[in-house]
């Protein structure tokens, strides 16, 4: 079975530009959930949705971030615009029932805002 | 105060040791508790859940301690490939569910 798919895996930009990343959940899971990754600050959970709405947003970080989920199967998260302090590994995790089944990560996207 | 806490390590221990991770969390509702494995540059992945009564998967035992808000995870006769590092998740539901990972506490193994 294909697990939670994200692309790019590596995205090197420079400020100011802007970033989307994807991912593509599990299918037949119902959540999907963006982290993001520092050695400061660990694991954060970003935004997460329930059958393509967005539930919690309270871990965006500012206004320069954005997700989308358009569909059961596709997410976008865009940073616009880029600032070095965005650098961080990006997670998209998937879920059939959050509270319950333990969330599927995808590899990752190693973001570097130069 | 953090909402999870854990002991970042790293803790440099022979083949062959015996090692335990703690790890507190603050939100006295939190329902649900896992480990999670995190090897260098590589996505987060499932180790074991936690359960009141305690568990044991092979040479991985984890305890909870609803009383203290205590979680533990022993690692027996480690190997070289349990070099990783350990988060403490916590699921309080009373935050809408929302997990909640620890810093991780840093694991290496040497020959």
């Amino acid at each position: 079975d294909a697990g939670v798919i994200q692309s790019p895996r590596h995205e090197v930009t420079e400020m100011g530009q802007e970033v989307t990343l994807r991912c593509k959940p599990i299918s037949g899971h119902d959540y999907l959930f963006w982290y993001r990754q520092t050695m400061m600050r660990g694991l954060e959970l970003l935004i997460y949705f329930n059958n393509n709405v967005p539930i919690d947003d309270s871990g965006m970080p500012e206004d320069r971030f954005s997700a989308k989920m358009p569909n059961a199967s596709f997410s976008t998260l865009k940073i616009q615009p880029s600032e070095p302090r965005d650098s961080a590994v990006y997670f998209c995790a998937s879920s059939f029932a959050r509270t319950l089944e333990p969330q599927h990560f995808g590899d990752g996207t190693r973001l570097s805002i130069l | 105060r953090k909402e999870v806490e854990q002991d970042p390590g790293p803790f440099n221990v022979p083949e062959g040791a015996t090692v335990a991770f703690n790890c507190t969390y603050s939100n006295s509702a939190s329902q649900s508790f896992f480990w999670y494995r995190q090897d260098c540059r590589k996505e987060p992945k499932l180790l074991m859940s936690v359960y009141s009564s305690g568990n044991e998967d092979g040479r991985f035992t984890a305890q909870l301690n609803r009383a203290s808000q205590y979680i533990s995870l022993l690692i027996r006769d480690s190997k070289l490939s349990d070099s990783a590092t350990y988060l403490c998740v916590v699921i309080a539901y009373n935050q809408g569910g929302k997990l909640i990972f620890g810093q991780g506490t840093e694991l290496s193994v040497k020959p």
